[in-house]
């Protein structure tokens, strides 16, 4: 597709769980971002790729998530143990240069629900 | 520490008139700003953007207004239509040296534009 693809759109884990979110970028975007959004809140940058290479992982909130992107294009945001306050909407975004000039393409993102 | 703010959670205007949605931020270091426009169980969408080098930037009828000595933005839309009702997400970048560009993002606010 031309746009950003995330998947599965919604996901509800028992807490404890672990889970696996993707992201499909835009063909050819060298950027890539994971972002978290809490319930009425904005976006929160948790880590950044540039092609391959994990460049900025300061904003992930603990050592449960880890997210890869082994050959540069499609990303996977994993979190291990799942716990109530990781329930949010998980945003990916892409852009094509390898410094973001500013403007991003986002996915739909995936809606996590931890029970 | 919230370095973009959006103050208004929400606003409501007739058709045809102009909506102003506001941000402030603290964050000398920022350079680029952005809105990004989202309807529900979609991701943000691009709306605007302006560098800090400039006060004004227009597009149809969006025009972003920066004041740097306050840093301060303001987004105004005329005329208003009911398909703008959505949530405004004001967002802001560093540019350069090892941000690679991430956005810093408001918690957005919900515009409602009524027939």
């Amino acid at each position: 597709g031309a746009g950003v693809s995330q998947s599965p759109r919604y996901k509800v884990a028992k807490r404890g769980q672990d889970v696996a979110l993707r992201c499909d970028p835009i063909s050819g975007h060298v950027s890539l971002f994971w972002y978290q959004q809490a319930l009425g809140q904005g976006p929160e940058f948790l880590t950044y790729f540039q092609n391959e290479a994990q460049l900025d992982k300061s904003g992930l909130p603990s050592d449960r998530f880890f997210a890869e992107r082994p050959e540069g294009s499609v990303s996977t945001l994993k979190i291990q143990r799942t716990q109530q306050e990781d329930s949010a909407v998980y945003l990916c975004a892409s852009s094509l240069a390898p410094m973001n000039t500013g403007e991003l393409f986002f996915g739909e993102g995936s809606r996590l629900t931890v029970l | 520490d919230q370095q973009v703010k959006q103050n208004s959670p929400s606003l409501s205007v007739q058709e045809g008139r102009i909506s102003i949605l506001n941000c402030d931020y603290t964050n000398s270091m920022f350079d680029y700003f952005l809105w990004y426009k989202k309807y529900p169980a979609e991701g943000p969408t691009f709306l605007i953007s302006i560098s800090s080098i400039k006060d004004k930037n227009e597009d149809g009828r969006f025009t972003v207004f920066l004041n740097k000595s306050a840093k301060h933005l303001s987004l105004h839309i005329v005329p208003s239509q009911p398909g703008d009702s959505a949530v405004y997400f004001c967002a802001a970048s560093a540019r350069g040296g090892t941000s690679y560009g991430k956005l810093t993002f408001g918690q957005g606010t919900i515009l409602t534009v009524h027939p």
